[in-house]
């Protein structure tokens, strides 16, 4: 069971906007920045967003992250099929002094 | 180019020991927080170990505590994860990964990964 949760899957067609949560709690969350990261398919994880809102260069602006209380986002407009894959939200957590990731959302463009 | 690659990964028996070793390249290395994260078979991403630049700081999830040590070569620009009394809970690809600042969990996230290695625990 994960500190942050997300939801098991997610899907969409091509062009859609859709969204991905993550929910924690004061001690993550609602304390500390959220990272997003994408896992393709037999890949190692890659940085999609980082202090909640940031993209590294390289990163399509059709991603972004917001944070809300003890809750996150990652939105993905114009949804291609080359998202297709794992997304992982990530966080400090005070309580247990260390790094903790969702469960991970996989998210299918139909 | 920036590049971290992992080895040391392989089949080890229950209570046996490993070290895995992550070599960068492309980047000053001893300017950067570097971390190890797992990914068991089919399974979520797990924070294990960190270090800060300098060597500093380190820190060990609880799952591995008393039984991984995290370490780096900044002359060799190497990163290090010795593994003991191996579990099979253990099982996992094991990336190296660079933190955007000098600490680990910065903050800034971890932007560069290496292609992970494979670290099977069985008799």
């Amino acid at each position: 069971q994960s500190v942050l949760t997300q939801p098991p899957s997610a899907s969409g067609t091509p062009g859609q906007r859709v969204t991905i949560s993550c929910s924690g709690s004061s001690s993550n969350i609602g304390s500390n920045t959220v990272d997003w990261y994408q896992q393709l398919p037999g890949t190692a994880p890659k940085l999609l967003i980082y202090s909640n809102n940031q993209r590294p260069s390289g990163v399509p602006d059709r991603f972004s992250g917001s944070r809300s209380g003890t809750s996150a986002s990652l939105a993905i407009s114009g949804l291609q099929s080359e998202d297709e894959a794992d997304y992982y939200c990530a966080a400090w957590d005070d309580s247990l002094s260390g790094g903790v990731f969702g469960g991970g959302t996989k998210l299918t463009v139909l | 180019e920036v590049q971290l690659v992992e080895s040391g990964g392989g089949l080890v028996q229950p209570g046996g020991s490993l070290r895995l070793s992550c070599a960068a390249s492309g980047f000053t290395f001893s300017r950067y927080g570097m971390q190890w994260v797992r990914q068991a078979p089919g399974k979520g991403l797990e924070y294990v170990s960190a270090i800060s630049s300098n060597g500093g700081s380190t820190y060990y999830a609880s799952s591995v505590k008393g039984r991984f040590t995290i370490s780096r070569d900044n002359s060799k620009n190497t990163l290090y994860l010795q593994m003991g009394s191996l579990r099979a809970e253990d099982m996992a690809v094991y990336y190296c990964a660079r933190d955007q600042d000098y600490d680990f969990w910065s903050g800034y996230g971890m932007d560069v990964w290496g292609q992970g290695t494979t670290v099977t625990v069985s008799s």
